[in-house]
């Protein structure tokens, strides 16, 4: 399995509070990203990094901001958290491989964020 | 743009019944096609991928054909089990578009003894 670990694994917070999510990796892979799960909506791209303080905007990105100081980490912030931004998290990275095949992304176990 | 479509479930099969879960892509470049399966309380692990037109990918019993002409990757299994209860999602990633990947909304497989 790939070294993939999200914390904290179980979140229940308050609406208008920071979040901060995090994901570590062991396997030195140089894309990072954080997708969030919901029912009837699959695997949506909130945010992704090619590389160390080199990110990008997905398709649900407004809310949440991330960072990436370090090869290893990549964190994702809410600023303010909403009820609308109650999911669950998912981290994921890959492997820029040959031209002519593509790596898989390998997930986390997942974060579950509850926002009252 | 690049999007995936699967068919809707819950699809619920007895054991040792056949299996096919449809997934059809739109892509602007050459696309990889995948399947991923997600356990409960889990996350996403790979099934099975395919790179190129007319390729099969195969693991544990599932395969899948990458069909250019059809634009189609459907996901088989001649005979379940149990144990392959689980939500199935089709993806796709695509050169033209860096690493990134696109996800089926995904299609919950319960099998019953």
């Amino acid at each position: 399995d790939a070294g993939i670990t999200q914390s904290p694994r179980h979140k229940v917070t308050e609406t208008g509070t920071p979040v901060t999510l995090r994901c570590h990796q062991t396997e030195n892979h140089r894309y990072m990203y954080w997708y969030r799960q919901d029912p009837g909506h699959g695997l949506r791209l909130i945010h992704y990094s090619y590389g160390v303080k080199d990110t990008d905007k997905g398709e649900v990105s407004d809310g949440y901001s991330v960072s990436r100081s370090k090869t290893e980490d990549f964190l994702l912030t809410l600023e303010s958290a909403t009820s609308s931004q109650t999911s669950v998290y998912f981290c994921a990275i890959s492997e820029w491989g040959d031209r002519s095949t593509y790596n898989e992304q390998f997930f986390g176990p997942g974060t579950r964020l509850t926002v009252l | 743009g690049n999007s995936v479509t699967q068919m809707e479930g819950p699809v619920t099969l007895s054991e040792e019944a056949f299996l096919t879960i449809n997934c059809t892509y739109t892509a602007t470049g050459y696309p990889s096609l995948f399947w991923y399966v997600q356990y409960p309380g889990e996350g996403l692990q790979l099934l099975l991928k395919a790179t190129k037109a007319d390729d099969k990918g195969s693991n544990k019993g599932f395969e899948a054909t990458y069909r250019k002409e059809t634009t189609s990757f459907h996901l088989e299994k001649g005979s379940v089990q149990v144990s392959d209860s689980a939500v199935y999602f089709c993806a796709l990633s695509d050169r033209s578009t860096g690493n990134q990947f696109y996800f089926g909304t995904g299609t919950s497989l319960t099998v019953i003894p």
